[in-house]
C-alpha cells in the first residue's frame, strides 16, 4: 500500500503570508495527486488535481508541484477564508490513501 | 452541476448492519466510478470502497473487506454501502464521490456529498 507523509501537521500563519504545505509519497505515484481543502463540519473540496492543476473557479493564489515522489502545496497570500485543514491524496493504485491533514490557523 | 445526496446513516448497535444510499443528480451517473470515504470524529479521511461504473469490480479497503459491500443501481443513479457486522471503529461521517477517470486506472474522487453520520454504541 502506497503511504502518504504529509507535513506539518498545524500551521499559524498572518494574513497575506505565502504558505507550504508538503506531502511524500512512499513510491512512485505519477501526478496522480489530489489536494483537498476541507472546513469545518463541511465535505471536503477538490482544490488541486493531477499535482498541479487547479480545479475551475479556485482562486489562483492556491498552486501545487511536483518533483519525484514529493509534492507541495502553496498559497501565495493567505486570506481569512483559507482556514482549514488540508488533506493530499494519491489515486494512483488501490487502496487510495490520504496525508494525515494539516490544521492551517491564523496567527 | 454535480449534486451528491447522502442518506441513511443513525445510531446502530455493535455487532449490527445498516445500509447507507447516495443519490446521484447532474451528471451521466452510469457512465462514473464511486467512491465512498470515511472520516471518523476529529480524524482524517480514509477511502473505504469503489465499484466501477458499471458495477463489473469493486475494491474495499483492508479495514471493512468482507464486511463492507459496494452496490450500485444505474436506473436510480444510486450507488450503496450495506455495512455488517459494525463495531465502534466504524463510527464515522461517511461521504460519496463521483470516481473521474484520469487514465491508467486511476479514479479521482472530484465531486464530494454532504456526508451522512453513522453511529456504532451500545
Amino acid at each position: 500500500d502506497i503511504q502518504m507523509t504529509q507535513s506539518p501537521s498545524s500551521l499559524s500563519a498572518s494574513v497575506g503570508d505565502r504558505v507550504t504545505i508538503t506531502c511524500q509519497a512512499s513510491r512512485d505515484i505519477s501526478n496522480f495527486l489530489n489536494w483537498f481543502q476541507q472546513k469545518p463540519g463541511k465535505a471536503p473540496k477538490l482544490l488541486i488535481h493531477d499535482a498541479s492543476n487547479l480545479e475551475t473557479g479556485v482562486p489562483s493564489r492556491f498552486s501545487g508541484s511536483r518533483s519525484g515522489t514529493d509534492f507541495t502545496f502553496t498559497i501565495s497570500s493567505l486570506q481569512s477564508e483559507d482556514i482549514a485543514t488540508y488533506y493530499c491524496q494519491q489515486y494512483d493504485d488501490f487502496p487510495y490513501s490520504f496525508g494525515q491533514g494539516t490544521k492551517l490557523e491564523i496567527k | 452541476q454535480v449534486h451528491l445526496v447522502e442518506s441513511g446513516g443513525g445510531v446502530v448497535q455493535p455487532g449490527r448492519s445498516l445500509k447507507v444510499s447516495c443519490a446521484a443528480s447532474g451528471f451521466m451517473f452510469s457512465s462514473y466510478g464511486m467512491h465512498w470515504v470515511r472520516q471518523a470524529p476529529g480524524k482524517g479521511l480514509e477511502w473505504v470502497a469503489f465499484i466501477w461504473y458499471d458495477g463489473s469490480n469493486r475494491l474495499y479497503a483492508d479495514s471493512v473487506k468482507g464486511r463492507f459491500t459496494i452496490s450500485r443501481d444505474n436506473s436510480k443513479n444510486t450507488v450503496y454501502l450495506q455495512m455488517n457486522t459494525l463495531t465502534a471503529e466504524d463510527t464515522a461521517v461517511y461521504y460519496c464521490a463521483r470516481g473521474d477517470y484520469h487514465g491508467s486506472g486511476s479514479y479521482s474522487p472530484d465531486h464530494w456529498g454532504q456526508g451522512t453520520l453513522v453511529t456504532v454504541s451500545s
